[in-house]
């Protein structure tokens, strides 16, 4: 069972292109996190959101609680974008579920 | 700077050996994580302690061991008992519920 869906897992895209990253989720949450990971390996986190919406730069994360659903928007994307971006939700047990991630390649 | 710092970075070992990976964090956080990811799947949850001297088995505990002596460090040990221990493996901490999770740098694991 996956407690955590992302779509799409893998994603193209031309530099300057509006990106959307999905993500579902069935468990009852405190949070809901946007993470991204470089090919080094490392993990950073760029959202947590447990209601509405959040801007960062060019970066736009929103959450609808009753429909259980997330999305990441990256605006005027750039080939820097390019990583994994993983949706993972955070229980009320401090436990976390995590999305298999989306990979992400922005083409100059 | 606050951080999580994992050692090593890539580490090698012979089929059959036990290994021990590092990681240490001076963020203060009482919950600390290990996490294992392979190609293709999500990170999964291998033992998790919520505080000093206690731990719990995540979903693919078998064939790791962990302690918890110190509130700064939480080191994980791959023993020989472990599969496929091939990995990347990833060290995480929170403040508390419902706070960000501050993740480690990983360690990649190759069992030859």
């Amino acid at each position: 069972k996956n407690e955590v869906e992302q779509s799409p897992q893998n994603l193209t895209a031309q530099e300057g292109e509006f990106i959307t990253i999905n993500c579902s989720y069935s468990v009852g949450i405190s949070a809901l996190h946007w993470l991204q990971q470089h090919p080094g390996g490392g993990i950073v986190s760029l959202f947590m959101l447990s209601s509405g919406k959040k801007k960062h730069g060019r970066l736009i994360a929103t959450i609808n609680i009753q429909e259980k659903h997330s999305s990441l928007h990256i605006t005027a994307s750039h080939p820097r974008d390019s990583a994994v971006y993983i949706c993972a939700v955070g229980s009320t047990g401090n436990q976390f579920y995590f999305g298999t991630g989306t990979s992400l390649t922005v083409i100059p | 700077d606050g951080g999580i710092t994992q050692s090593p970075k890539y580490l090698f070992r012979k089929e059959g050996q036990n290994v021990t990976l590092s990681c240490e964090q001076n963020l203060n956080h009482d919950a600390m994580y290990w996490y294992r990811q392979d190609p293709g799947q999500g990170l999964r949850l291998i033992y998790y302690s919520q505080i000093v001297n206690d731990f719990q088995k995540g979903d693919i505990a078998e064939g790791y061991s962990v302690s918890r002596e110190k509130k700064e460090s939480f080191p994980l040990t791959v023993t020989s008992a472990q599969k496929n221990p091939t990995a990347f493996y990833l060290c995480a901490s929170i403040a508390g519920a419902g706070n960000e999770q501050f993740f480690g740098p990983g360690t990649r694991l190759t069992v030859l």
